[in-house]
């Protein structure tokens, strides 16, 4: 089955400090995957495609099928980035897969 | 177009009432998708419309729910005989069929069955 998992429900790291949200999948097709942030009271939205291999606000993600992972790397954590991350999967081109999430929390 | 929009955005009602929420796409996209979030948890879907076709529903959609996209536009999901378990938070999204994992979400319609 088709599964997103990531591992981490909270993530604590000080101002200045790198940052790594994690994300395992596990997908029989070729995946596609994105990064969804939620900050505090707003919606669900967009952060990265793998595809695009793009970096927004400062975060990359890296595709990597031996591990099935999908990571989410920051170098440099501002207090900004303090949300909630989701990792997602598209299946089948039709509807999208999510982690739990993790609540990331960056201390000042 | 301000993106997608949800109403109601909080619903109260007792249980085996029937409830229905509506979601607002964006205009130009021709996908509409429901979600369910449950505290803790990430979304899980539910259902999607291609234009007016509901092409998939998912295994958590009982046959208490039910959706609609009459006119490929606005899409409702109806709820009936409400049951506590049905408490969560309903998302809609909607995107272009040409790239699905781009979604773009509405606000939530919270419901709590008491």
């Amino acid at each position: 089955a088709q599964r997103v998992t990531q591992p981490e429900k909270l993530l604590s790291v000080f101002k200045g400090a790198p940052v790594e949200l994690k994300c395992n999948y596990s997908y029989s097709g070729s995946p596609e995957l994105f990064w969804y942030v939620q900050y505090s009271r707003q919606r669900l939205q967009l952060l990265l495609r793998h595809i695009s291999r793009e970096s927004i606000k400062g975060f990359t993600a890296d595709l990597n099928k031996g591990e099935t992972s999908f990571h989410l790397k920051k170098p440099f954590a501002q207090e900004e980035d303090s949300a909630m991350y989701y990792c997602a999967l598209n299946q089948g081109a039709q509807k999208l897969v999510f982690g739990q999430g993790t609540r990331l929390t960056i201390n000042p | 177009d301000t993106g997608v929009s949800q109403n109601p955005r909080h619903k109260i009602t007792k249980r085996g009432q029937n409830v229905t929420f509506r979601c607002d796409p964006i205009s130009e996209h021709n996908r509409l998708y429901w979600y369910r979030q449950t505290l803790g948890q990430g979304p899980e879907f539910l259902t999607y419309f291609q234009n007016e076709a509901q092409l998939e529903k998912s295994r958590l959609l009982s046959d208490r729910f039910s959706a609609e996209r009459p006119k490929g536009s606005f899409s409702t999901l109806e709820i009936q005989r409400t049951e506590q378990g049905d408490s969560a938070m309903y998302l809609c999204a909607s995107s272009l069929e040409v790239r699905a994992g781009e979604q773009y979400f509405g606000p939530g319609t919270r419901l709590t069955v008491t």
